[in-house]
């Protein structure tokens, strides 16, 4: 199958402190990528959808200022946490699609990055 | 709207036993449907998955799920449990395969020796 590279898979940063997180379709161009928040012992919520080279949709009541996703080519897709708090320590997952005959293929998941901010 | 049921947050089984995992969705159109592993620190690893061909669907090791259009359930099942199952289980669905995810909650997998 497909491989989604997520990075990096573990960091820690201060508060205040902005982190990029970078996911990567290694031998797919993906159309669409999605990013994922995972809160201890909690289900993964959709945080926001990206397209290449077009705005980021994201879902009701996630910070746009806070969390900038920028897709800007069909490999990458990042998101970066600015002024981060200890309250945006979190696994944060993206997840990656590309068009086939006319649909979307499965969705390819990254590793996860596990966000600690301190 | 589409979401997922997870019924138990936490399962047990001893060694060998028959493991059911618990999945029920609701969703306005025929849906996709996944089933994911996830061990600790570690990503979404697919299990198997549901795209309107066969009910009866067999994924990596060993696992498999029935889908059951009337009783919108697609539980997942392996005969014989092993420590290395031992993991969080997550039921999702989907309107289209590269679509977004709705999860459920989780089923966290203990394997008792």
């Amino acid at each position: 199958g497909a491989v989604v590279s997520q990075h990096p898979s573990r960091v820690i940063c201060k508060s205040g402190t902005s982190v990029k997180i970078e996911c990567r379709s290694l031998d797919f161009q993906a159309t669409t990528m999605f990013w994922y928040r995972q809160f201890p012992k909690q289900s993964l919520m959709l945080m926001a959808t990206s397209n290449e080279g077009s705005k980021a949709t994201y879902e009701q009541g996630v910070e746009k200022d806070k969390f900038l996703i920028n897709h800007a080519s069909l490999t990458l897709s990042t998101l970066t946490v600015t002024s981060a708090h200890p309250e945006d320590s979190s696994f944060y997952i993206c997840s990656a699609t590309y068009w086939a005959r006319g649909s979307n293929t499965e969705a390819f998941f990254g590793q996860g990055t596990r966000l600690t901010v301190v | 709207a589409q979401s997922v049921t997870q019924l138990g947050s936490h399962v047990s089984v001893s060694e060998g036993a028959l493991v059911l995992l618990r999945c029920n969705y609701s969703s306005s159109v025929p849906p996709y449907l996944f089933w994911y592993v996830q061990y600790p620190n570690q990503g979404l690893q697919l299990l198997l998955k549901y795209t309107s061909a066969a009910t009866l669907v067999k994924g990596i090791n060993g696992f498999e799920a029935e889908f059951k259009k009337s009783e919108t359930s697609f539980h997942l099942t392996k005969p014989s449990a092993h420590m290395s199952d031992a993991a969080e289980y997550f039921c999702a669905v989907s309107e289209d395969t590269g679509n977004q995810f709705y999860f459920g909650t989780g089923t966290s997998l203990t394997v008792i020796p």
